[in-house]
């Protein structure tokens, strides 16, 4: 039943390693986003697909880059993670983008530890 | 820019009670909605609750309520016979809408809420 699916759950990773978090879901909707939640703050969006269409959030980091090689999965990759990286990276999904009732369906996180 | 505040980290309830959670928000925008997200420990987040601003009638969810105020730029939540499945973070969010709504939501810091037994 599981509809927004992230893996792994937890990841551990080194300063300067690239690494790569999944999502996938199987509501067939055409967006697709990425939220960076750190430590007892608000979740911020990184950036989102619509459909193939990447929208760049203005303050998203170089280092983060994403993926949708089809419309059931998204890539975030993060290139060179630093230690203000480490945090809870949130995947959500929505049918469309313009009205109150495309309600956006979270996966359950993946958290990202930097050594 | 947007901005939403959520002034209460933390705060409990006991259980079949009822407890009020705050959130207010600054925007220019005329065309926005608001939702409330519950996110339990180590699962992932959910809707509660969405109010489009156009209307003045306040959502109601089941057990869930909000209390919005235009004017004044507040939308609270309002959880009655609280269960101890209500225990969460509670995330206010704010999404404007129109030409070139990406569905962007703009985050609270969130309310860290337990119901006691």
């Amino acid at each position: 039943d599981a509809m927004v699916i992230q893996n792994p759950r937890y990841q551990v990773t080194q300063f300067g390693k690239p690494v790569t978090l999944s999502c996938s879901q199987t509501l067939n909707h055409n967006v697709m986003y990425w939220y960076q939640q750190k430590s007892s703050q608000a979740p911020k969006l990184l950036f989102h697909y619509y459909d193939k269409d990447f929208n760049n959030e203005a303050d998203t980091p170089d280092n983060f880059q994403s993926r949708r090689p089809n419309t059931s999965f998204c890539f975030l990759d993060i290139r060179s993670p630093g230690l203000g990286d480490a945090a809870m990276y949130l995947c959500a999904t929505s049918r469309d983008t313009g009205y109150s009732t495309d309600t956006q369906y979270f996966g359950p996180g993946t958290r990202l530890t930097v050594l | 820019a947007q901005t939403v505040t959520q002034s209460q980290p933390e705060m409990s309830v006991q259980e079949a009670e009822t407890v009020t959670l705050s959130c207010t928000y600054d925007t220019s925008e005329s065309n926005y909605y608001l939702f409330w997200y519950k996110q339990p420990p180590s699962r992932q987040m959910i809707l509660v609750i969405r109010q489009e601003a156009y209307k003045q009638q306040n959502a109601t969810e089941n057990r869930f309520s909000v209390n919005f105020q235009k004017a004044a730029k507040s939308f609270s939540l309002k959880i009655s016979d609280s269960q101890l499945g209500d225990t969460a973070m509670y995330f206010c969010a704010f999404m404007k809408y129109g030409s070139g709504n990406t569905g962007k939501l703009i985050f609270g810091q969130g309310t860290t809420l337990q119901v006691k037994p």
